[in-house]
């Protein structure tokens, strides 16, 4: 069935450094999301791409997805402690709406 | 706008017992999906509703079952609790099948003595 795997499974940083997490799918996405899961919180719906090559951002935040809709990744500038917490990439199960989440990368920032 | 709405937010049960959730999405919201948050295994898909009818499925043992009602509320059932059921139940609501971003409650986390 469809993967989707993220690396790395956690980061560790000091505030202001760049932090980026990579998403791969085994199979080619029609769209690709990207949440955030604060500690004991639930996911929240960050961005959807879609389009091969896609770049967004959005403040600090920027998402890209790959010319062959198979990879995306999150890169962040000069990290703050509001980062802290889990980002998870998401795509459509093939043939289905529904979402195939990635493992998620745990994002830990020191002050 | 009213968000997602989980009820409870905590349980206990016991093994062997078993245990219904509910789920109230946002208003106008059609779909409903539900996942198992565990440490191990992250997020796993448990089922997908949308217009009353259960739309998918994921790899989850029959005692996992779930219902949508007229009004798009949804409820999950887990039978015969096992000590490995103990996760976090998120439930995302999205307007139609045609995902735009799912916006999730804030879940329910069971725990299984």
């Amino acid at each position: 069935g469809q993967q989707v795997m993220q690396i790395p499974q956690y980061q560790h940083v000091q505030e202001g450094e760049d932090f980026t997490t990579y998403c791969n799918s085994s199979t080619t996405l029609s769209n690709i999301q990207w949440y955030k899961q604060r500690p004991g919180g639930h996911p929240v719906f960050l961005i959807q791409l879609v389009k091969s090559g896609e770049v967004k951002k959005q403040k600090r935040l920027t998402f890209q997805f790959g010319e062959a809709k198979k990879n995306s990744s999150l890169h962040i500038t000069a990290t703050q402690t509001t980062d802290v917490g889990t980002y998870f990439c998401a795509g459509p199960r093939s043939g289905y709406s529904t979402l195939t989440f990635g493992k998620g990368t745990m994002l830990l920032v020191s002050p | 706008k009213a968000g997602v709405t989980q009820t409870p937010r905590y349980l206990i049960k016991t093994r062997g017992q078993q245990v219904t959730l509910s789920c109230s999405p946002i208003s106008g919201h059609r779909s409903v999906s539900w996942y198992q948050q565990t440490p191990g295994q992250g997020l796993q898909f448990l089922f997908e509703y949308f217009s009353e009818t259960q739309r998918n499925k994921g790899n989850f043992p029959g005692r996992f079952s779930g219902r949508q009602f007229s009004n798009s509320r949804s409820e999950m059932n887990v039978s015969t609790l096992e000590l490995g059921d103990s996760a976090l139940y998120l439930c995302a609501s999205s307007l139609n099948r045609v995902n735009y971003g799912y916006t999730f409650g804030s879940g329910t986390r069971l725990t299984v003595v």
